[in-house]
């Protein structure tokens, strides 16, 4: 079985402009979590989406957006890029929402650099 | 407000040493207490999901068991392979699939 895979794995940006990454789930998995993982601030979460509705969010400015697709698979969004949010954006997939046994599988991330 | 710690930040053993990673956690509800290993560069790879006081799981070297309070991820004879930062997350009732993690053990095992 395919694992989760993340599009683009490197991306370099300039202060201001906005990006797009793409997250799809393992097949089957309907939910998709996104977090931002910093050497300064560790892993933190971001959102998440179950069929197609985002259940949960973090504490990230408006900057930072999402979607789900009838596919499953997610995009994430950020507007008016700042330095600051340079960091590995990580994707993880799961068979359901919350449930006891609910196992969590990360893709390989997106580096972004923000310059 | 929920917390998880992670000790020892980093450890440096020798190959065959064994020793245990601590996560402690103070949340509001645990529904569950998941284990991850990272290499550099790389996304999280799954370990363990640990649901309730009592429970253990084993793979290969690795061992992990849950108390009320924290969890232990026990490596026993570790190998230069096992070298990797390894991560502890929680999982709230009531909070979907968002993970809170710790920050991390840095592990180096050495021949």
């Amino acid at each position: 079985k395919a694992g989760v895979t993340q599009t683009p794995r490197y991306l370099i940006k300039t202060r201001g402009q906005q990006v797009t990454l793409s997250c799809s789930p393992i097949s089957g998995h309907r939910s998709v979590s996104w977090y931002q993982q910093t050497p300064g601030q560790g892993l933190q979460f971001l959102f998440e989406y179950f069929s197609e509705t985002q259940r949960n969010k973090g504490n990230f400015p408006g900057r930072f957006s999402g979607r789900q697709f009838s596919n499953s698979r997610s995009e994430m969004n950020v507007s008016t890029l700042e330095l600051g949010d340079s960091a590995l954006y990580l994707c993880a997939s799961s068979l359901q929402l919350g449930n006891v046994g609910n196992e969590q599988f990360f893709g390989p991330g997106t580096r972004l650099t923000v310059l | 407000e929920d917390q998880v710690t992670q000790s020892p930040e980093a450890l440096r053993l020798q190959e065959g040493e064994s020793s245990s990673l601590n996560c402690s956690y103070t949340v509001s509800g645990l529904r569950g207490l998941f284990w991850y290993r990272q290499d550099p560069g790389k996304g999280p790879e799954f370990l363990f999901t640990l649901y309730s006081a009592g429970e253990e799981k084993e793979k290969e070297r690795l061992k992990a068991t849950l108390t009320k309070k924290e969890s232990f991820l026990h490596i026993t004879a570790p190998k230069p392979e096992d070298s990797a930062t390894y991560l502890c997350a929680v999982q709230l009732t009531g909070g979907g699939n968002k993970l809170t993690f710790g920050t991390g053990t840095q592990l180096k095992v050495e021949l």
